[in-house]
């Protein structure tokens, strides 16, 4: 079946330092979605890409849609204590009604 | 004004017993989602309506049966629980027909713990 794996699992960083999750999906995308859970919060949205090889700012995150359209990144220059949360890529597969979410990277931030 | 709200924020309840979660939006969204995520944080879909209709229905336990009856809300009833459905149940919605492109807002959650 369809998997999206995001890697690493856990990232434990100290607060300046930068931050890079991975999403892969064993499938092509349509597009990517990228969603913010603070701990103890929901699923918030960040961002979508759509096309191939995509690359979108927001102030210090960088996200990514590779050029085949299977992975993604979103790196994170100079950590804050802000930044805390598990970060979620999602993506439907083509014909595919609904949006499959990554298993998340947790990222913990070190003052 | 909250935009999807989810009712009870905690459900802590014992074995066997019957359960619902209520779900509103107040964004005129046509479609509405119930997902579960579990104590790894995997965030996994079980139903999606549009306009009250049933569109996607996961591997779930016919245990768990959700209902709308209007666009803005979505229930999810469990009948006998068990101690695998403790986790933290999701509503969200999205403005259009699910076709996986549109923005999901998510609700607060309902932390389910069965004892």
């Amino acid at each position: 079946g369809q998997q999206v794996m995001q890697i690493p699992q856990y990232q434990h960083v100290q607060e300046g330092e930068d931050f890079t999750t991975y999403c892969n999906s064993s499938t092509t995308l349509s597009n990517i979605q990228w969603y913010k859970q603070r701990p103890g919060g929901h699923p918030v949205f960040l961002i979508q890409l759509v096309k191939s090889g995509e690359v979108k700012k927001q102030k210090r995150l960088t996200f990514q849609f590779g050029e085949a359209k299977k992975n993604s990144s979103l790196h994170i220059t100079a950590t804050q204590t802000t930044d805390v949360g598990t970060y979620f890529c999602a993506g439907p597969h083509f014909g595919n009604e609904k949006l499959t979410f990554g298993t998340g990277t947790r990222l913990t931030i070190i003052p | 004004d909250t935009a999807v709200s989810q009712t009870p924020k905690y459900l802590v309840t014992q074995m066997g017993n019957d359960k619902s979660i209520k779900c509103e939006q107040n964004l005129g969204h046509d479609t509405m989602y119930w997902y579960k995520q579990d104590s790894k944080k995997f965030l996994k879909i079980m139903f999606s309506y549009n306009n009250k209709e049933l569109i996607i229905n996961e591997t779930v336990p016919n245990r768990f049966s959700p209902k709308s009856p209007d666009k803005a809300h979505l229930n999810l009833h469990i009948n006998s629980l068990e101690l695998g459905d403790s986790a933290v149940y999701f509503c969200a919605s999205s403005q259009g027909t699910p076709t996986a492109t549109d923005t999901q807002y998510f609700g607060p959650g309902t932390r389910l713990t069965v004892l």
